[in-house]
């Protein structure tokens, strides 16, 4: 089975502090990795993917992630928060190669930028 | 606007009737996909389209749910003999063909079951 871990509900950060949003995934396969970005009332927005390759990918809005295969995570990170950052952060991952093709999401964690 | 639409935004039902949702995908995009999502968790995988053809189903997806694709464009959700446990938001998605493209997700229809 396919799951995704967010062990923090909610991410405190002050504007203009760096910002780490943390998962980690468990997979039987090669996973395919995406995070994505919640507004109020709104559906859900794609940020940015981890596919193969260079373990830093960058994405959407000043974000990036980091693979780490050995720690099976891929941390959401930016340098400089925005207030307007604030929203609801899942991270999902689909396996490679199964032929199924749903993502598995983990439960989000809330991020709120102070001013 | 050519992200994927969703229609209603917004139904509030009593318990027991059926109602049916509506989502236009991303016009070049074969793929779609239905999810739901209740408060505080993440969307669960509800069922997957390939054009016209479902090719994967959830066991969320209990018999009183269906969904179509009738000519690999539109889709349709209907629940029949709504319960309270199906208050959520649905949400749609869809996709490019290769399994490594992001899906792209409407705004979600919210549901209420009173």
């Amino acid at each position: 089975a396919q799951s995704v871990a967010q062990p923090e509900d909610q991410v405190n950060v002050a504007e203009g502090n760096p910002l780490t949003v943390k998962c980690t995934y468990s997979v039987s396969g090669n996973p395919y990795l995406f995070w994505y970005v919640q507004y109020p009332n709104r559906g859900l927005q794609f940020l940015l993917k981890y596919i193969t390759g260079d373990n830093l990918v960058k994405g959407s809005y000043g974000f990036e992630a980091e693979f780490n295969k050995s720690q099976t995570s891929f941390h959401l990170k930016k340098p400089s928060a925005l207030v307007s950052d604030s929203a609801l952060y899942f991270c999902a991952v689909r396996v490679m190669n199964t032929g199924f093709q749903k993502l598995v999401f983990g439960t989000g964690t809330r991020l709120l930028v102070s001013p | 606007d050519t992200g994927v639409s969703q229609d209603p935004r917004h139904k509030i039902t009593k318990r027991g009737q059926n109602v049916t949702f509506r989502c236009d995908p991303i016009s070049e995009h074969n793929r779609l996909y239905w999810y739901r999502q209740t408060l505080g968790q993440g969307p669960e995988f509800l069922t997957y389209f390939q054009n016209e053809a479902q090719l994967e189903k959830s066991r969320l997806l209990s018999d009183r749910f269906s969904a179509e694709r009738p000519k690999g464009s539109f889709s349709t959700l209907e629940i029949q003999r709504t319960e309270q446990g199906d208050s959520a938001m649905y949400l749609c998605a869809s996709s490019f063909e290769r399994e490594s493209y992001e899906q792209y997700f409407g705004p979600g229809t919210r549901l209420t079951v009173t």
